[in-house]
């Protein structure tokens, strides 16, 4: 069963419009984290921003921020006022289990999905 | 910060090579280390989990035998792809955890490997 769900392969905003990138995840673990990244064609992982699953509020940086959905388990990732840069396949992945495991760093991706800004 | 410097950027060779890619953590001892491959258009897949000292944890379907995986330090671990095939082209990456992280700590990715083979 996947664990991680993007079900938007493609998106498209304006320039300057907001646009909310879907992710959906299943665990039955009650530690874990949610990570969203940016992937620009070039192909190096930039992190954007990250969601505990303990946390209370809604994380945001700068721009980027999440909108936690816990019963839901969703983590949506809104990005503000878009800009041409920010054109990039963008891939949520989730970390389980507590620090100080074997695998502890091992993250599942969602299938990411590719945003286009258009002037 | 932490960073993950990964060697080489592009290779490019023939069917039947063996090609080697290395990971290196340069400013801090990398305990845990993952390889992922990722396909155009498609997300990162995560190959195997490799911890210092210790053989490598691979995922299911891929092949041991093909993707040898070598942690012999802190600092460095090294994916070796064995007689590669033109299936084998994909873009390679690796990422690095320290022990006792923060939960909140990002994965520390190197610039990832584009591998051709013709």
């Amino acid at each position: 069963a996947q664990k991680i769900t993007q079900t938007q392969p493609g998106m498209f905003v304006q320039e300057k419009e907001a646009v909310t990138l879907d992710c959906t995840y299943d665990t039955s673990d009650p530690s874990y984290g949610l990570f969203w990244y940016k992937q620009p064609s070039s192909g190096e992982m930039i992190f954007l921003i990250y969601q505990g699953s303990y946390d209370q509020q809604n994380a945001t940086e700068g721009r980027y921020s999440l909108n936690f959905q816990k019963a839901r388990k969703s983590a949506n990732l809104v990005i503000s006022a878009s800009q041409l840069g920010d054109s990039a396949m963008y891939c949520c992945a989730m970390r389980e289990g507590k620090a100080g495991g074997t695998s502890y760093g091992k993250l599942t991706f969602g299938q990411g999905t590719i945003l286009t800004v258009h002037p | 910060g932490a960073v993950v410097s990964q060697h080489p950027s592009w290779v490019i060779c023939k069917s039947g090579t063996s090609v080697k890619i290395e990971c290196r953590s340069l400013d801090f001892q990398a305990t845990t280390m993952f390889w992922y491959r990722q396909f155009p258009k498609q997300s990162l897949m995560l190959m195997a989990t490799s911890n210092e000292g210790s053989k490598a944890t691979y995922e299911q379907g891929v092949e041991k035998d093909k993707f040898l995986i070598n942690h012999a330090s802190l600092t460095l671990s090294t994916l070796t792809v064995t007689s590669a095939h033109p299936e084998d082209s994909s873009f390679y990456i690796c990422s690095a955890s320290r022990q006792r992280e923060a939960s909140n700590q990002p994965q520390h990715f190197g610039d990832g490997t584009r591998l051709s083979i013709l």
